[in-house]
């Protein structure tokens, strides 16, 4: 069954870093997504991506952030300047439409010391 | 301002009981409502989603119920296993300017038991 895979799993990084996590959707999908999940909270929503744009974004995604699909496989999260506070599991969705259910990928640890 | 409310936080039962899981939401423009479940240190899956105008919907042993009139939906899950031990996720999407934006409880604990 296919499944959306996310790379690396655990990512260390120090504050002020950049850090780029990956993530390759279900080949047939079109929607993409990222969520973030602080330890102990709620899953946030992040921001949606479709036909090579974002769709929609939610407020926890400024200038900070960004997203591209740099080839047909591949849907990134770009983080610039770390801080402390996006210590977080990000975890990248895809879906075959806005309305259908949306796949999760296993998350990627990120950890900014 | 958008919000989703889940209870209980936490449930312990007994394997093979039967168990009820509360969602009150007051987000809009309601678009649909999703559960999940999520396993400790993975992603959720998808076990249902409905429009608002469906007020039931199965997946197995999970059946989710949902009344957008008074902005409450539960899961009920019949004869738990152990392997249904996780968090139960309930998802509101709201229609935004260009997409839909997503937004989460808390969620349920819950812990079967043999």
């Amino acid at each position: 069954e296919p499944e959306v895979t996310q790379t690396p799993s655990h990512q260390v990084t120090q504050m002020g870093q950049e850090v780029i996590l990956r993530c390759v959707p279900i080949s047939n999908h079109l929607y993409f997504y990222w969520y973030r999940q602080i330890l102990g909270q709620k899953v946030e929503f992040l921001v949606s991506f479709y036909n090579n744009e974002i769709s929609e974004k939610s407020e926890i995604f400024d200038d900070q952030f960004s997203v591209e699909r740099p080839d047909g496989s591949n849907f990134t999260l770009k983080i610039r300047s770390t801080k402390l506070e996006d210590s977080a599991m990000y975890f990248c969705a895809s879906s075959r439409d806005d309305v259908y259910e949306q796949y999760f990928g296993p998350g990627t640890r990120l950890t900014v010391t | 301002k958008n919000q989703v409310e889940q209870s209980p936080q936490s449930l312990i039962i007994l394997e093979g009981k039967n168990c009820t899981l509360q969602c009150n939401y007051t987000v809009s423009p309601f678009s649909n409502l999703r559960w999940y479940k999520q396993d400790t240190g993975r992603g959720p899956v998808s076990l249902t989603i409905m429009t608002f105008s469906e007020n039931t919907k199965s997946n197995g042993r999970y059946t989710a119920t949902l009344d957008a009139d008074t902005k409450q939906s539960s899961l009920h899950i019949t004869a738990s296993q152990l392997s249904d031990s996780a968090s139960y996720i309930c998802v509101v999407t709201v229609r935004a300017n260009t997409g839909n934006q997503f937004y989460f409880g808390t969620g349920t604990s819950l812990t079967v038991i043999p």
